[in-house]
């Protein structure tokens, strides 16, 4: 099956500080991938869209300037939350999109969790 | 936005077939029905999809409505490692290709 690998899978930062994440997809490439965000005892919500060797299309209300996102291959992409602030706090996943479009599936990473102090 | 309706949870014995269902009563012609599943602390996995015909693969099975307007997704036998928040999906065919997450069922599995 397809495997998306997240690193870390947690962290701790303190308020003011950046915090990068990664997302690989291990052994298929994805030319788009999407990160997504989820506050306990709630569902996803799509942060935006990663393109590779193109810019990242944004939600409505996600800032794209704290939260940059480099899609450098096609087998990663990376979240960067700029200026991290606690409610900043929450999991962040990411997936990669495999597949023709229209029948493609996306295969999630286990997710990071963000704590900012 | 074509829109999912589930149960918020359900519960079911170990070893026992669960049918979790799903109305999607504005489903349009090209749009996939997906289903995810999501364990405590942990990314969602993919289950299984499909458009018109039930499919089955290793881990369920889906049925589809023949107006395609619900599903049912079907686990034969479940197990404790079954317990997790599921979502049923509409996979938009003109809206990028991203997955829209609604709240989803919480499956609970007793011993």
């Amino acid at each position: 099956g397809a495997v998306v690998s997240q690193h870390p899978s947690w962290v701790i930062c303190k308020s003011g500080t950046s915090v990068k994440i990664e997302c690989r997809s291990l052994d298929f490439q994805a030319t788009t991938m999407f990160w997504y965000r989820q506050f306990p005892k709630q569902s996803l919500m799509l942060m935006a869209t990663s393109n590779e060797g193109s810019k990242a299309t944004y939600e409505q209300g996600v800032e794209k300037d704290k939260f940059l996102i480099n899609h450098a291959s096609l087998t990663l992409s990376t979240l960067t939350v700029t200026s991290a602030h606690p409610e900043d706090s929450s999991f962040y996943i990411c997936s990669a999109r495999r597949g023709a479009a229209g029948t493609d599936t996306q295969y999630f990473g286990p997710g990071t969790r963000l704590t900012v102090l | 936005d074509a829109k999912t309706t589930q149960p918020n949870s359900m519960e079911s014995n170990e070893e026992e077939p669960v049918h979790l269902p799903c109305n999607h009563s504005t489903i349009s012609g090209t749009d996939y029905i997906h289903w995810y599943r999501q364990l405590p602390s942990q990314g969602p996995e993919y289950v299984i999809h499909g458009l018109t015909s039930n499919v089955n693969n290793r881990m369920a099975s889906l049925a589809i409505a023949e107006d395609r307007k619900s599903s049912t997704l079907i686990l034969h036998r479940a197990t404790l490692r079954d317990a997790a928040v599921y979502y049923c999906i509409l996979k938009e065919r003109n809206a990028g290709n991203m997955l829209t997450f609604g709240g989803g069922t919480r499956l609970m599995v007793k011993p």
